[in-house]
Parts: C-alpha cells; structure tokens; sequence
C-alpha cells in the first residue's frame, strides 16, 4: 500500500456521537496535517504535526482533537459535533513542514473523510 | 479575509484550446505558489509549481505565470483534454510555513 489512506471515507453522526477519523501515510514523511474542505470554500488547514509534535493549531473548535501517536498515523477525534461541521476532512503528509518553498514539501493528499453531523 | 482567491468558480473549454486558471492573491510575503487538481472522490494532487524568483515555469502542456507586481498568477493547459475536467486550486506559501489554498475552479473540458 503507498500514498496516504484515510478511513472511512463516509461518516454519518449525530451531534452528541464521538467518533474518530484516521490517516495513515506510507511515504516517510515527517509531517502530517488535517484540512477540512467545505463547499465552495477554501481548503482551512486545521492542525499540522511536524515529527509527531503538533506545530499548528489554527484556532479549531475543541470538540475536534488531534492525535500523532507517530509519524505514520494521525488521528481526529470528534465530539459533540454541529451540522455546519459536515465537510470533506483532507489528510496530507510532507516530507517536512518547513520547506516548501524549495520545492520540497509539495502535500500527498488523501482521499478524504466525508462527514455529516445530522 | 481570504488571501489567495480564485474569482471563477468554474470555466468550460472545448478540447484542443487553450485553459487559463486565474489566481489571486494580497499577501506580498508569498513566495511560493502551486497548483493541485483534483477528481471526485479523490484527494487533491500536486501539479505544478513556481518560486517568487522565476516569472514562469512550465512542465509539457502545463505552465504557470507568475505576475508579482499585480499578485497574480495562471496555470495555462494547452491544448486541453477531457481528463483535465477537475477542480483546479491554487496555494500559496510564505517562506516555507503552512500553505494557504484558494477555493479552486472547476474547468469542464468539452470534447
């Protein structure tokens, strides 16, 4: 298996269910983000986790937490969602987090997480 | 405030013409500017690339212009081909730190 992986692809939950996402990158990469994609929005970085140490917080909600228990796997944990939480959630992973602009830490997206907060 | 803006949420082209994706952007501190693509179902996966220091860059039937003075830049596809029917985003990164995305373009190519 190669790229980046996410489970599961849908995901169906009430407001008051807790439930988990998670991403899984076979590519050696050192740094690992959460993006959620709404419609017709931009594409809003959420948490970024550089060598397992969570780098980012881009001020989100608490009833969304992150979890980097290496640098292989990452997890969002959900809590007491809202419907206008429903999105696209995107994993990605990069060789590292600083580096981009040297052309080395282009993002490997997975294919994604479809939530929807009933 | 949306920092990188794509003002065209969708294009159409016939097959064999010319696509121009447009981007925008106000933060001057941008200094590095990419392209995804994306398919339904799928996630988005890089395409192309330019650092501040060049004013173009292009890789076969994709090039993309970078305008600094006017903050903007394009992803030309030529000539066009159905499988290039996607949803376009362009990003932008300062000084290496955490891309910012814009809202992406769907282009239809029609043949």
């Amino acid at each position: 298996e190669t790229g980046v992986t996410q489970t599961p692809r849908h995901l169906v939950m009430g407001m008051t269910n807790k439930k988990s996402l998670k991403c899984e990158q076979h590519l050696g990469h050192n740094a690992m983000y959460w993006y959620k994609q709404s419609a017709k929005k931009p594409l809003e970085l959420m948490f970024v986790y550089n060598f397992k140490e969570q780098t980012e917080n881009n001020s989100v909600p608490s009833r969304f937490s992150p979890e980097c228990p290496n640098s292989s796997h990452l997890f969002l944990h959900l809590h007491t969602l809202q419907p206008e939480d429903s999105a696209l959630y995107l994993c990605a992973s990069s060789q590292d987090y600083v580096g981009l602009a040297v052309g080395a830490g282009e993002l490997f997206f997975g294919e994604g997480s479809r939530l929807t907060v009933l | 405030d949306q920092q990188v803006k794509q003002n065209s949420p969708s294009l159409s082209v016939q097959e064999g013409r010319i696509s121009i994706l447009n981007c925008d952007y106000t933060n001057s501190m941008f200094d590095y500017f990419l392209w995804y693509k994306k398919y339904p179902a799928e996630g988005p996966t890089f395409l192309i690339s330019i650092s501040s220091i060049k004013d173009k860059n292009e890789d076969g039937r994709f090039t993309v212009f970078l305008n600094k003075s006017a903050k903007h830049l394009s992803l030309h596809i030529v000539p066009s081909q159905p499988g290039d029917s996607a949803v376009y985003f362009c990003a932008a990164s300062e000084y290496g730190n955490k891309l910012v995305f814009g809202a992406g373009t769907i282009l239809r190519v029609k043949s």
